[in-house]
């Protein structure tokens, strides 16, 4: 079957590092997106990676290793405004988005 | 530039009726998307359409309908409502569905609640 894990909460504080894990299982793999969702609010797109290693925009960077399934995305100079959840998805053999239910990230000053 | 809107902003609906949520972009893109959102879960595809004229069911389809007459319009259908359909309800766009790499924009969302 298709499954996407990733941690559903973590806490960090202002100003520093965080890295949130997501690891993917799919039929077919065409490339994993990081969408950003503030609560009650619509996802909005952060990053795609579909060949190996890191991608870096800004304080956000996001890593994908195809080999072992499993991508990160790293927060850095982290502010209060990024208390929001981070969502995982693959895309599968149908071009078809497979989600993760998301990672909560709050941060305390 | 809207981007894409829904409506209603939120519902409350009685089970057994019907109910459309309507969706609109305005960016020309030829895939369109409806999502549910649901606590503990990640978004479900519920149907797509790669272009108009064409619609295909996702992971969860039973229970909705939809139609996709032109470019900017995509809305779902609720034929029969019931409980287990209360849910935060997205609609998304991208350029061209069979892209990988293009992606979603998403609509603000339709919260609904079937009683």
């Amino acid at each position: 079957g298709q499954n996407i894990d990733q941690p559903t909460e973590m806490t960090a504080t202002e100003g520093a590092i965080v890295q949130i894990n997501c690891t993917y299982q799919t039929s077919g793999f065409n490339g994993l997106f990081w969408y950003q969702q503030h609560a009650g609010e619509a996802p909005t797109f952060l990053s795609y990676n579909v060949l190996d290693g890191l991608e870096e925009k800004g304080r956000f960077s996001s890593f994908l290793s195809r080999s072992k399934g499993y991508s990160y995305l790293l927060l850095k100079e982290l502010q209060m405004k990024d208390s929001a959840s981070y969502l995982c998805a693959a895309v599968d053999s149908n071009y078809q988005l497979i989600w993760g239910a998301g990672t909560k990230l709050i941060i305390k000053p | 530039t809207a981007g894409i809107t829904q409506a209603p902003t939120s519902q409350i609906l009685a089970a057994g009726r019907s109910m459309t949520l309507r969706c609109t972009q305005d960016m020309r893109h030829n895939a369109m998307y409806w999502y549910r959102q649901d606590l503990g879960l990640g978004l479900r595809l519920i149907h797509y359409s790669n272009t108009a004229g064409t619609t295909g069911k996702g992971e969860v389809p039973d229970g909705y309908s939809v139609s996709r007459a032109n470019t900017d319009d995509f809305p779902l259908t609720l034929a029969s409502a019931v409980p287990s359909q209360t849910s935060v309800y997205f609609c998304a766009s991208s350029e061209d569905g069979r892209a990988p790499y293009n992606e979603q924009f998403f609509g603000p969302g339709t919260r609904l609640t079937v009683l």
